[in-house]
């Protein structure tokens, strides 16, 4: 099994709602990510978590709070979005942030109204 | 921070004609990474490279990890439509999390 799943895959949310995305991975990866993409750009790092702590966190505003609730899943946790957050959320993972080989998600595409 | 430079930023090529694509910096990697992302989709890994030199290959793809270890090239051989999409290479310096090229766009036209 290589599949990192994310749900939902698409999501339409008002500036004041609260929303959750989901990440699963069962290769026992000990490395999670979140990246942010743009149209036309590349992913962006935005969080990531080794061995359930976060490790990195890309100066990202905290209406996006990430949580690690078991080394299998990952949750990016949404608040108060702008319009502007609006984009293709992935999740990936690694064996760890050492091993670079990342298997990514197919993603959420988000839109913030 | 790391930056790459990535080229060319698109293509447009005939059904079964031949790619390459390459990414160079300034800095020394230890490990590169092509993937492949579709339209509404995530990226797919297609080849990774661990050793200067190293040469892979992955049916028609092939990727090399630059001797100097600051580049690497993808060749797709003999394109068909379904090639269609983004490729990025990636690349990391082995304590630090990937970080991506600007990314090829590839069309194919039939």
């Amino acid at each position: 099994d290589t599949e990192v799943t994310q749900t939902p895959k698409h999501l339409v949310m008002g500036m004041t709602n609260k929303k959750s995305l989901k990440c699963e991975q069962h290769m026992g990866h000990r490395a999670m990510y979140w990246y942010k993409q743009k149209a036309k750009k590349p992913p962006e790092l935005m969080f990531v978590y080794s061995y359930e702590k976060l490790s990195i966190n890309e100066s990202v505003p905290s209406r996006f709070s990430p949580e690690c609730p078991n080394s299998s899943l990952l949750n990016l946790h949404l608040h108060a979005l702008q319009p502007e957050d609006s984009a293709l959320y992935l999740c990936a993972s690694s064996q760890g942030v050492m091993l670079a080989e990342a298997f990514f998600g197919q993603g959420t595409r988000l839109t913030v109204v | 921070g790391q930056q790459l430079n990535q080229s060319p930023q698109s293509m447009f090529i005939q059904e079964g004609e031949d790619v390459s694509m390459n990414c160079t910096s300034s800095s020394i990697f230890n490990t590169w990474l092509w993937y492949k992302q579709d339209p509404g989709e995530g990226p797919v890994l297609l080849i990774a490279l661990y050793k200067a030199g190293e040469l892979t290959s992955n049916g028609r793809l092939t990727a090399q990890f630059g001797i100097t270890r600051k580049d690497s090239f993808l060749n797709i051989s003999a394109s068909i439509p379904s090639d269609v999409g983004i490729y990025f290479c990636a690349e990391s310096s082995g304590n630090t999390p990937l970080v991506f090229g600007k990314g090829t766009r590839l069309s194919v036209i039939a």
